[in-house]
């Protein structure tokens, strides 16, 4: 299957300042990427969808300013969080799709963000 | 708005059969999933059923969904302790292109 990498694994930064997590289509081209947020022992929770070369739509109650999100390539897009809090601190998922409209998005292994 | 609701624990034989059940509420959903998630990592899919069919086998997975009631449910057979895990159901909405994920069922096996 499609491998979808995420980097970093885990990154401990302290509160104030910003984090980039990287989130890459390894084998295919994916127009589209999911970002999603998860609470400890609770489900996903969809962020934002990110197109390739235009603005992301972000879901309800996700703040745009502070979970900035850029999809400069099909290959590559990035969540920052900037200003992080300790609330802030969660498990970050991303996925990508394939261009042709496949079937199923590809999962990276997730971002631990702890802020202290 | 849509939702997704699956029962948040389950706890198994090794060697038993496994059931997870979910219910859903977008009756113009496409493809219906099964994730799997190990402590700390990503998601794994496991299997996926279009919205047109009643059921889908692989090894010791079956799906079976009924879409009058909108309910989809997973069946691992032979449960083994590294089929402990949560395990996510979701759906994948036409309009909207995004999938919505259920809660996640924690599964316990015991030897």
């Amino acid at each position: 299957g499609a491998v979808v990498s995420q980097h970093p694994s885990r990154v401990i930064c302290k509160s104030g300042t910003s984090v980039k997590i990287e989130c890459r289509s390894l084998d295919f081209q994916a127009t589209t990427m999911f970002w999603y947020r998860q609470f400890p022992k609770k489900s996903l929770m969809l962020m934002a969808t990110s197109n390739e070369g235009s603005k992301a739509t972000y879901e309800q109650g996700v703040e745009k300013d502070k979970f900035l999100i850029n999809h400069a390539s099909l290959t590559l897009s990035t969540l920052t969080v900037t200003s992080a809090h300790p609330e802030d601190s969660s498990f970050y998922i991303c996925s990508a799709r394939d261009e042709d409209w496949n079937t199923e998005a590809f999962f990276g292994q997730g971002t631990r963000l702890t802020v202290v | 708005g849509e939702d997704v609701e699956q029962s948040l624990f389950l706890s198994v034989r090794e060697g038993d059969s496994s059931v997870i059940n979910c219910t859903y509420t977008d009756s113009s959903s496409t493809y219906l999933y099964w994730y799997k998630q190990e402590p700390g990592a990503g998601l794994q899919l496991l299997t996926y059923i279009f919205s047109n069919m009643d059921m889908k086998q692989d090894q010791r997975l079956t799906v079976l969904l009924n879409k009058k009631d909108k309910h989809l449910s997973l069946r691992i057979a032979d449960t083994q302790t590294g089929d402990s895990a949560i395990y996510f159901c979701a759906e994948r909405e036409t309009s909207y292109d995004k999938v919505i994920f259920g809660p996640g069922t924690s599964l316990s096996v015991i030897p």
